[in-house]
């Protein structure tokens, strides 16, 4: 089966620090995976996604994402956090079948 | 820019009712997904709809049903609701045949009491 997992459910950081936030995967065949954010009482919004190509992603906001395929793991990234990087993201990767299967969510918090 | 609209944004039911909720895709697209995102956890898929059929389904009762419409719209029932159906009601619109291409509104917050 499927699946995602982020297995840290808090990450905090001081503003101007590198943050990580940390997903593997298990999926066979090749993945489709993908990282959104959410801020509080909002819907979900796309940062990136690998598809194929080069393991290092780049996306919205100054994210990236490293794609590891001996590790299986896809770990969100970025060189500076923002306090208003704040919020809950999310990991996932699409199932082949019409669905996208998420992880349980990491909540961001940057501490000015 | 048209995104992807629900409504209500929330409501609060009495367990055993039945409720409706509304999803309007983004301009464009024609297929229609809804999740359902419990407190503390990541969105779980309940259907997709695509030329007002249900093309796939998640681990979901059948007390949650759907539909589409001609205009690519879709609504989302869930009947005798448990408290348990407490949650945030995720839509996410997309192209037929575009893995990466989902737009997610804004949810509507079900609270059954």
């Amino acid at each position: 089966a499927q699946s995602v997992a982020q297995p840290e459910d808090q990450v905090n950081v001081a503003e101007g620090n590198p943050l990580t936030v940390k997903c593997t995967y298990s999926v066979s065949g090749n993945p489709y995976l993908f990282w959104y954010v959410q801020y509080p009482n909002r819907g979900l919004q796309f940062l990136l996604k690998y598809i194929t190509g080069d393991n290092l992603v780049k996306g919205s906001y100054g994210f990236e994402a490293e794609f590891n395929k001996s590790q299986t793991s896809f770990h969100l990234k970025k060189p500076s956090a923002l306090v208003s990087d704040s919020a809950l993201y999310f990991c996932a990767v699409y199932s082949g079948t019409y669905k996208y299967i998420f992880g349980t969510g990491t909540r961001l918090k940057v501490l000015a | 820019d048209a995104g992807v609209t629900q409504s209500p944004t929330h409501l609060i039911k009495t367990r055993g009712q039945q409720v409706t909720l509304r999803c309007s895709p983004k301009s464009g697209h024609d297929t229609v997904s809804w999740y359902q995102q419990a407190l503390g956890q990541g969105p779980q898929f309940i259907f997709q709809y695509y030329e007002e059929e249900e093309r796939q389904r998640g681990n979901f009762p059948d007390r949650f049903s759907g539909h589409q419409f001609p205009n690519y719209s879709s609504e989302l029932n869930v009947n005798a609701l448990l408290l348990g159906d407490s949650a945030l009601y995720l839509c996410a619109s997309s192209l037929t045949g575009q893995v990466y291409g989902y737009t997610f509104g804004s949810g509507t917050r079900l609270t059954v009491v």
